[in-house]
C-alpha cells in the first residue's frame, strides 16, 4: 500500500516552460487535492477534485490547470512557468467516509523556476 | 473562510522536556488535523481530532470545539520530534474543499 505518490520529486524549469506533476493514490479515495507550500508558510490549496471528471478552484488557482481522468490520478499542469511558481507542491487525498475528509499527503515535489 | 492561528511560532527545548502547542480557529469545525512536517519535508498525520481527546504514545491532542481551540502535547521530547507542526481546519465551504492550514510551530529539540 503505497498511499499517495508524486512524480517527479524535483524539477527545475526555465520561465515559460511547461510541465505536469502527477499524483497517484491507491486508497480508493474520492477526493484529491493539490497544495503549494512557500517558505515559512502553511500549505495553500490550488485545485481540488471530488470525483473522477470533476475539478474545482482553490485559494490560489491562477497559472495552474488540473485534470482527473481516472479516480486514482490527479494531474497538475503549469502551462507557462513563472518564478513565482517556485514552491513545494503537495498532493493529498481523502474520503467522504468517516473520519470525514481526513487527508493524507504525498512526499511533495520541489519545483524551481529560473 | 475559517482562520487558523498557531502559537508559539518557534519553540526551542532540551531533550526530555514537555511542550504544548496551541491552535485557535475562527469558526466551528467538522475536521481538525495535526501534522508533523519533518526536516525532510514529509507531512505526517498525527491526529484527526475535531473534538475530544486522543493519545498516541508521547503525543496527545485535545480539541475544545465550543471554545474554538486545539492543543497538541508532546511529552519527554526527543530530537526526532524536531520539525514544524501544523494545525489545519476545513476550507471555506466546510466540505470537501481542502484544508486551511495555520503557519505552523517550528520546534527544535536540542540534545
Amino acid at each position: 500500500n503505497a498511499g499517495v505518490t508524486q512524480t517527479p520529486k524535483f524539477r527545475v524549469l526555465k520561465t515559460g516552460q511547461s510541465m505536469t506533476l502527477l499524483c497517484a493514490q491507491d486508497m480508493n479515495h474520492e477526493y484529491m487535492y493539490w497544495y503549494r507550500q512557500d517558505p515559512g508558510m502553511g500549505l495553500r490549496l490550488i485545485h481540488y477534485s471530488v470525483g473522477e471528471g470533476t475539478t474545482a478552484k482553490g485559494e490560489v488557482p491562477d497559472g495552474y490547470n488540473v485534470s482527473r481522468l481516472k479516480k486514482q490520478n490527479f494531474l497538475l499542469g503549469l502551462e507557462s512557468a513563472a518564478p513565482s511558481q517556485t514552491s513545494v507542491y503537495f498532493c493529498a487525498s481523502s474520503s467522504p467516509a468517516v473520519p470525514y475528509n481526513e487527508q493524507f499527503f504525498g512526499p511533495g515535489t520541489r519545483l524551481t523556476v529560473l | 473562510g475559517i482562520q487558523v492561528e498557531q502559537s508559539p511560532p518557534d519553540l526551542i527545548l532540551q531533550e526530555g522536556a514537555n511542550s504544548t502547542l496551541r491552535c485557535n480557529f475562527s469558526d466551528s469545525v467538522n475536521n481538525l488535523q495535526w501534522f508533523h512536517q519533518n526536516p525532510w519535508g514529509q507531512l505526517i498525520n498525527l491526529f484527526y481530532i475535531p473534538s475530544g481527546t486522543k493519545q498516541n504514545g508521547r503525543l496527545s491532542a485535545t480539541t475544545v470545539a465550543t471554545e474554538r481551540y486545539s492543543l497538541l502535547y508532546i511529552s519527554s521530547s526527543q530530537t526526532t520530534d524536531s520539525g514544524v507542526y501544523f494545525c489545519a481546519g476545513p476550507g471555506s465551504g466546510g466540505g470537501a474543499d481542502g484544508l486551511t492550514f495555520g503557519k505552523g510551530t517550528h520546534l527544535i529539540i536540542q540534545p
